[in-house]
């Protein structure tokens, strides 16, 4: 799996848009951009997934660059609850084997 | 509908001995995978197993093993503990073997003194 490379930490404002970046620039054709979040004392969470085209759900979008070589996390509307690790992974369609790194913790503040 | 659940949620152990850890997949995963993660780390990947066979193994010592049941629930079993076996150990489940994403427990933590 290729590597990825996350800031350590970021913080943004209540109720502005957290946007996380993530390097990933030995990314292979059939691997995917996967991203969870780890908020304390529980299990990561799932957030998205994408392979080349941008991404939206309920929780985020993921914008992937045309090269693939890069990718950024877009929580629109920042809250509190989002204060969280968040890790950017790439991984072929389907692995349970993810490598997690240690990801961005991103702090909201109020 | 429950999540991943992991028991317990807590456990204490002196150095040799041996734990088991369980997990109970979300109803209608067949999937289970298991992840050791250090304090300041990300989880590191330990096993996959899918309808009661390993499919997938991390770089992890011979003292970790882990088996799948027919109601797909899973243990983790670790023998002649080590201090660096301190840790918090998720277990996560998804649909078949090969599906994403994953939906992980809230962990078991494990302190060996």
């Amino acid at each position: 799996d290729a590597k990825t490379t996350q800031p350590p930490s970021m913080d943004c404002a209540e109720g502005r848009a957290a946007n996380l970046p993530c390097n990933h620039s030995t990314i292979s054709g059939n691997e995917y951009v996967y991203w969870y979040r780890q908020i304390h004392s529980q299990g990561p969470q799932y957030i998205i997934h994408g392979l080349k085209n941008n991404e939206t759900n309920e929780m985020a979008s993921l914008i992937i660059t045309e090269d693939r070589k890069s990718s950024t996390l877009i929580l629109p509307h920042a809250t509190l609850r989002d204060t969280a690790v968040y890790y950017c992974i790439a991984a072929q369609t389907g692995a349970n084997n993810l490598f997690f790194g240690t990801g961005t913790r991103l702090t909201v503040i109020p | 509908d429950a999540g991943v659940t992991q028991s317990p949620t807590h456990l204490i152990k002196t150095r040799g001995q041996h734990v088991t850890l369980r997990c109970s997949p979300i109803s209608g995963h067949k999937s289970v995978s298991w992840y050791q993660q250090v304090l300041g780390q990300g989880p590191q990947f330990i096993f996959q197993y899918y309808e009661k066979e390993e499919r997938g193994r991390g770089n992890f010592p011979d003292r970790f093993s882990a088996r799948q049941f027919p109601n797909y629930s899973s243990e983790l079993n670790v023998n002649a503990l080590l201090l660096g076996d301190s840790a918090l150990y998720l277990c996560a489940s998804s649909l078949q073997a090969g599906n994403s994403p994953l939906h992980f427990g809230n962990g078991t933590r494990l302190t060996v003194t």
